[in-house]
């Protein structure tokens, strides 16, 4: 079946860091890609995404890659501050002819950024 | 517009007993999904309802069940509750139609179920 590998971390960075969250996946065909970002006491929220090879999502200076040839979607800022500590999850939803697949998270990467 | 409500937000319940859990889409949302949160397992897919239909299900016994209605609002019940049912469970969701890959999930904030 599908699956989604992300590092746990927890990931640790200094303010105006530079922020690589890896995912890699197994999946048929080409699935739909998401970052999904969660706050303390908060439930999940989509950050970007990505429904075709070599689409680049970005957002609120977060970008990620479809890749298909090595099956990953790198999660990267170049300058992160206190405010993007939450934890990121990878997911996909599997690509199905006639109807929708589930979506499935990877274990998701908590990020504390310090001043 | 509204979000996705989830109720109750908190509650305690001992082994042995039953919990239902509601989740009120966006409006104009018509599929549901629901997530099981732990720290242990991360989100684990419990069921997704389209129309009032189970349209995919997860990998849990089947001590959890979910229904959906006419005006998409769901609920979600466990039977005979475990120690290990305690988690936080979110619904989400979205349209439901249309192309996949467009049909992002909007997540309520979620119910936190201990079981004692």
């Amino acid at each position: 079946g599908n699956s989604v590998t992300q590092m746990e971390g927890p990931v640790t960075l200094s303010e105006e860091a530079f922020l690589t969250i890896n995912c890699t996946y197994t999946a048929t065909g080409y699935p739909s890609l998401f970052w999904y970002v969660q706050y303390p006491g908060e439930g999940l929220q989509l950050l970007l995404k990505a429904t075709k090879a070599d689409d680049k999502g970005s957002n609120k200076g977060f970008e990620a890659t479809y890749r298909k040839e090595t099956t990953s979607f790198h999660l990267e800022k170049g300058s992160v501050q206190v405010s993007d500590s939450a934890v990121y999850f990878c997911a996909l939803r599997g690509e199905m002819k006639t109807s929708y697949d589930k979506v499935i998270f990877g274990p998701g990467t908590s990020l504390s950024v310090i001043p | 517009k509204a979000g996705v409500t989830q109720t109750p937000r908190y509650l305690i319940k001992t082994r042995g007993q039953q919990v239902t859990l509601s989740c009120s889409p966006i409006s104009g949302h018509r599929s549901v999904s629901w997530y099981q949160q732990t720290p242990g397992q991360g989100l684990q897919f419990l069921f997704e309802y389209f129309s009032e239909t189970q349209r995919n299900k997860g990998n849990f016994p089947g001590r959890f069940s979910g229904r959906q209605f006419s005006n998409s609002r769901s609920e979600m019940n466990v039977s005979t509750l475990e120690l290990g049912d305690s988690a936080l469970y979110l619904c989400a969701s979205s349209s439901g139609q249309g192309l996949a890959g467009a049909n992002v999930l909007t997540f309520g904030a979620g119910s936190r179920l201990t079981v004692l």
